[in-house]
């Protein structure tokens, strides 16, 4: 069981607009901590998409975005791709655990 | 453009010590500018934090796993290292390592260049 809730899939079809929600507590995401997401292929490296909530790394598409309210965070990806098609993942510090944590992972499929 | 490439034994018997190597190209771990750390997912899990080093070797190490991990720089080979003691079947995961941007607030933590994996299998 992760620290920080991820529904396990999401799916849409090209072009459309997806939110992935990640749910954490008053010792991560609600007490103020950064959150960052990553985009993973199975079998590559994972890639930073956002960090400090809503920052974007260069090259990372303006088609995602970060934002955080309360005990939660969400990453939307709009004008949806193929390519798009891979496993994402939150992640905060947890100030009870005295670490970083990571949501589970959401399985974004693409009809 | 950075490049890391994890190396080290696929498999490791029970009770005994997981070790691997991340070599670093393209970069200097010796900079200021990054720390270093490794992260895990276990088959059908999500990632795990195992620890970072800072380049002056100060480590940090997830509680859960702190009593049996140590993470090392070389400097001389541009490498970092993490070894795991007492591996039970739970310890079977990919291993990632990965770079991190050194700044200001303490508890802001994102890896920004990784490597492929290491699969390790803890198998009799």
């Amino acid at each position: 069981q992760s620290v920080l809730t991820q529904p396990p899939s999401v799916s849409g079809a090209p072009g459309q607009r997806i939110t992935i929600f990640c749910t954490g507590t008053n010792s991560n995401i609600g007490a103020g901590y950064d959150v960052q997401w990553y985009q993973h292929l199975p079998g590559t490296a994972p890639k930073l998409l956002i960090f400090i909530n809503n920052d974007r790394p260069s090259g990372v598409p303006d088609r995602f975005s970060g934002s955080k309210s309360g005990t939660s965070a969400s990453l939307a990806i709009t004008g949806l791709q193929a390519e798009d098609e891979a496993d994402y993942y939150c992640q905060s510090y947890d100030s009870g655990l005295s670490g970083w944590v990571f949501g589970g992972g959401t399985k974004l499929t693409v009809l | 453009q950075v490049r890391l490439q994890e190396s080290g034994p696929g498999l490791v018997k029970p009770s005994q010590t997981l070790s691997l190597t991340c070599t670093v190209s393209g970069d200097s771990i010796g900079s200021n500018s990054y720390f270093w750390t490794w992260i895990r997912q276990p088959a059908g899990k999500g990632l795990e934090w195992i620890g970072h080093i800072y380049t002056r070797g100060t480590t940090e190490y997830n509680p859960s796993l702190k009593s049996r991990v140590t993470i090392s720089l070389d400097m001389s080979k541009n490498q970092f290292s993490l070894k795991v003691t007492s591996v039970t079947a739970a310890d079977t995961a990919v291993y990632y390592c990965a770079r991190a941007p050194t700044v200001i607030d303490p508890t802001s933590f994102f890896p920004d260049s990784w490597g492929q994996g290491a699969l390790v299998t803890v198998s009799s």
